[in-house]
């Protein structure tokens, strides 16, 4: 299986919105609502800040949200802010117990 | 607090073996399933392997099927990767992570999200 495609970077101004895409396929992402996204800082452990197309764990911003259309979900981050500089990854079953990833996504705060 | 540390890594030589661990604190081991995560140098994430809360099925990613074994010791809160057959693609960070998922009526389930991490041990395969 090929990783779910994700652009390679983006970037946004202090307070202005951007949003990640990924994409995959009708046998993994879309057919599945186990769609979860992961922010990586430079040199640290991923950290889970939406799961389940949409939601939020507790304690992440509500700048943080999720949506999914077809085999693309998305990954929008309001009110950006130079913490949000970071790695993001989309992850999603792929059937038969499996997870994919997507290739990653570098933010960039202007 | 809810920890996860691994240990085990460092460099190995082609064809050689290594056993990585992740030992767990802060929450009931027994309860959750567990994944271990890859991260090739200047990569992205790649899933590696999951295992059930009690040990009782096991899921390998195509690339490791066969070489990897995943484990658990739910007496001693650890969990572990065999890996047998090493390549010199294997060279990557691994992080265990732990299943957000939950139990009920005494069934536990996997959900696929992993709410924790450890902070990695490095695999060299040179």
């Amino acid at each position: 299986q090929s990783a779910l495609t994700q652009p390679a970077s983006v970037s946004g101004s202090p307070g202005q919105s951007i949003t990640i895409s990924c994409t995959g396929t009708s046998s993994d992402l879309g057919s599945s609502n186990l769609v979860s996204w992961y922010q990586q800082h430079s040199g640290k452990a991923p950290k889970l800040i939406i799961f389940d197309v949409s939601k939020r764990p507790s304690g992440v911003s509500d700048r943080f949200s999720g949506s999914k259309s077809g085999n693309t979900a998305s990954l929008t981050v309001s009110g950006l802010q130079a913490e949000d500089e970071a790695d993001y990854y989309c992850c999603s079953y792929a059937g038969s117990k499996t997870l994919l990833f997507g290739g990653g996504t570098k933010l960039t705060v202007l | 607090q809810v920890q996860l540390v691994e240990s085990g890594g460092g460099v190995v030589q082609p064809g050689r073996s290594l056993r990585l661990s992740c030992t767990a604190s802060g929450f009931i081991f027994s309860s959750y399933g567990m994944h271990w995560v890859r991260q090739a140098p200047g990569k992205g994430l790649e899933w590696v392997a999951t295992i059930s809360h009690d040990g009782g099925n096991k899921y390998y990613a195509e690339s490791v099927k066969g070489p990897f074994t995943i484990s658990r010791d739910n007496s001693k809160n650890t969990l572990h990767l065999q890996m047998n057959s090493l390549r010199v693609e294997d060279t990557a960070v691994y992080y265990c992570a732990k299943d957000q998922g939950y139990c009920s009526n005494g069934v536990c389930y996997l959900v696929y999200n992993m709410d924790v991490w450890g902070q990695g041990t490095t695999v060299t395969v040179s």
